[in-house]
């Protein structure tokens, strides 16, 4: 199984919004709602910040939020923060033997 | 508190094998489904192995055959035996709880996770 596609980078000044794409496939994001998207800052672990393509758990921010097309997730990080500064990562159900497949990282700098 | 704590990483050599340990606090592992995920230095993450409430387990081909995930529901706890290491497993190791609203439903994304515990395999 091979992970998803995310971009390298992405920036943003405070205030701004920032979109993170993720390609999958149809074995993958194409064929399920199960897409999740976990922030990981420096030398922590992750944290899951949206489930189910755009269900945020208790104590996310809403700037937070999430979105599908085909084959194509999405993270929306509206007024962007300073703390918003970290690595994220999306995921997607694979089937029962894959179970979940990553994407590559994308490292969030807001400017 | 909802808490994993993992523990059990280290140094061995290639070919060499390892047991890691996550201890869960704050809720039951065996009526949850849990995974564990591993991140090589520098690198993203990549899901390595999971065990439904069920017992039935799946893994990563990368360590198919290699690696056996279980757990000790008199100790709350989930384990990961690795054999015949690789250098390629170095990695920090994390296990984390499958989100679930219960009734059998799984959201396919981790909730809780643990700080990690390094494994290095190196001569």
């Amino acid at each position: 199984q091979s992970a998803l596609t995310q971009p390298p980078s992405a920036s943003g000044s405070p205030g701004q919004s920032v979109t993170i794409s993720c390609t999958g496939t149809s074995s993958d994001v194409g064929n399920y709602k199960y897409v999740s998207w976990y922030q990981q800052h420096p030398g922590k672990a992750p944290k899951l910040m949206i489930y189910e393509v755009n269900q945020r758990p208790s104590g996310v921010p809403d700037r937070f939020s999430g979105s599908k097309s085909g084959s194509t997730a999405s993270l929306t990080v509206s007024g962007l923060q300073a703390e918003d500064e970290a690595d994220y990562y999306c995921s997607s159900y694979a089937g029962s033997n894959d179970f979940v497949v990553f994407g590559g990282g994308t490292k969030l700098t807001v400017l | 508190e909802v808490q994993l704590v993992e523990s059990g990483g280290g140094l061995v050599q290639p070919g060499g094998s390892l047991t890691l340990s996550c201890a869960a606090s704050g809720f039951t592992v065996s009526t949850n489904y849990m995974t564990w995920v591993r991140q090589p230095p520098g690198k993203g993450l990549e899901w390595v192995s999971v065990i439904y409430s069920a017992g039935s387990t799946y893994y990563a081909d990368s360590v198919k055959g290699r690696f056996t995930v279980s757990r000790d529901n008199s100790k709350n706890t989930l384990s990961l035996q690795m054999n015949s290491l690789r250098v390629e497993d170095t990695a920090v190791y994390y296990c984390a709880r499958g989100a679930t609203p219960g009734n059998y439903y799984y959201y396919y994304a981790m909730d809780v996770w643990g700080q990690g515990t390094t494994v290095t395999v190196s001569s």
